[in-house]
């Protein structure tokens, strides 16, 4: 089977940088994705990782190494509005299994 | 373009109950999944449908089911509905059956049982 995992919580200041790590344990490996979810709301995709290396979007980044089976979510410059659930999910087919998750918690 | 619509956004029903979930993907998109995302569980994958075929099943029981239509619509079924279901379901489409495939989410239908 495939399972991630990512820490449950994370704490940061405003204007600061987070990393959010995942490690995978999967059969057949397509690809990392990153999704944010607002309280209530609807996941909407951030970034895709097929090949090693970062992939920057803005003030997100995205790290995978597949041979150590581990990927990071980097947001830089954290404002309030990035408190929010992180998800990281591995592709099989047309179906993503995901972590359980990262809350981030910016304060003031 | 108009995003992914799931209707109803709430719904509220008895345990034995049936109910049964819509989800109006993005135009163009054929790949339509269902994900139930409850506190304890997380998100968990339950179908996907491409081309009104069923491509990919999660591991639920066979109470839940679904369907796809010739517009790319789709429907989830739970029948005899058990206190446990009660979560939210979220719809996701996307362009093609493909693992890079960027997917969009709709806000999903809460689903409470009483």
């Amino acid at each position: 089977g495939q399972s991630l995992e990512q820490p449950s919580e994370v704490t940061a200041v405003e204007g600061a940088i987070v990393q959010i790590n995942c490690t995978y344990q999967t059969s057949g490996f397509y690809g990392l994705s990153w999704y944010q979810q607002h309280d209530g709301g609807a996941p909407t995709f951030l970034s895709y990782n097929a090949l090693d290396g970062l992939e920057e979007t803005g003030r997100f980044s995205s790290f995978l190494s597949r041979s150590d089976s581990y990927g990071y979510l980097l947001l830089q410059e954290l404002q309030m509005k990035d408190s929010a659930s992180y998800f990281c999910a591995v592709s099989e087919g047309g179906k993503l299994i995901f972590g359980q998750g990262t809350e981030l918690s910016v304060k003031p | 373009k108009a995003g992914v619509t799931q209707t109803p956004r709430y719904l509220i029903k008895t345990r034995g109950q049936q109910v049964t979930l819509s989800c109006s993907p993005i135009s163009g998109h054929r790949s339509v999944s269902w994900y139930q995302q409850t506190p304890g569980q997380g998100l968990q994958f339950l179908f996907e449908y491409f081309s009104e075929t069923q491509r990919n099943k999660g591991n639920f029981p066979g109470r839940f089911s679904g369907r796809q239509f010739s517009n790319s619509r789709s429907e989830m079924n739970v029948s005899t509905l058990e206190l446990g279901d009660s979560a939210l379901y979220l719809c996701a489409s996307s362009l093609r059956q493909a693992v890079n495939t960027e997917a969009f989410f709709g806000q999903g239908t809460r689903l409470t049982v009483v």
